[in-house]
């Protein structure tokens, strides 16, 4: 069994400033790692993902994840963002083989407000 | 350019009514996958589908059911719709069903049950 926590269900910054999304996960199993963004009326896409190697992984507009085995943690981090990237963050997971199939276990979602 | 289309944004049903939600993939995908999502609880995995006519209970299929005819098309089915199913359903499919698949979603449908 897999599960994923979000600390934090609201993380409200002002913009240009620094941030951080929490996520940590729970797994019997080796696992991939995603971030997932979801625009005001839209659909999710992908931010970025994990899937071996260097533990730092970039992503799209400007977002990196750092991967922490040690922790099971898996930390979005932007170094200054914009007020478009107000949107609502999932982190996700999947185990390796087994009987995750194409099975992703995502997280409660936290909602990033980029303030002016 | 990858799309996955719900064809409605916005519905509003009765309780007890039968209510269809349908997405269509046009990436040639293998699989598909209903989730629902509601706030604080994230999205979680109703049904999916690794080839036509074939289809996997996800985590919450209670109350659910689901079509897959032709390769492009996954349809979740309400059989009678109840107020607790009231909430946004998020069609995805994606061409590997092995653990590094991208999922490709659609912008959703928010299904009011009254």
């Amino acid at each position: 069994a897999q599960s994923v926590t979000q600390l934090d269900s609201q993380v409200p910054v002002f913009e240009e400033a620094p941030v951080e999304l929490r996520c940590n996960y729970s797994s019997s199993v080796s696992v991939y790692l995603f971030w997932y963004v979801q625009y005001p009326n839209q659909g999710l896409q992908l931010l970025l993902k994990y899937l071996s190697g260097s533990t730092l992984v970039k992503g799209i507009n400007g977002f990196e994840a750092e991967f922490n085995k040690s922790q099971t943690s898996f930390h979005l981090r932007k170094p200054s963002v914009h007020i478009s990237d107000t949107a609502e963050y999932f982190c996700a997971v999947r185990g390796f083989g087994g009987t995750s199939y194409g099975k992703l276990t995502f997280g409660q979602g936290t909602i990033l407000t980029v303030h002016p | 350019d990858v799309k996955v289309t719900q064809s409605s944004r916005y519905l509003v049903k009765r309780t007890g009514e039968k209510v269809f939600l349908e997405c269509v993939q046009d990436m040639d995908h293998e699989n598909m996958f209903w989730y629902r999502q509601d706030p604080g609880l994230g999205l979680r995995l109703i049904y999916f589908s690794y080839d036509v006519k074939m289809k996997e209970k996800g985590d919450i299929p209670e109350g659910y059911s689901v079509s897959r005819e032709k390769k492009e098309r996954f349809s979740l089915i309400l059989e009678s719709a109840s107020t607790n199913q009231t909430s946004m359903y998020l069609c995805a499919s994606s061409l590997y069903l092995g653990n590094t698949g991208e999922l490709f979603f659609g912008e959703g449908s928010r299904l009011t049950v009254l």
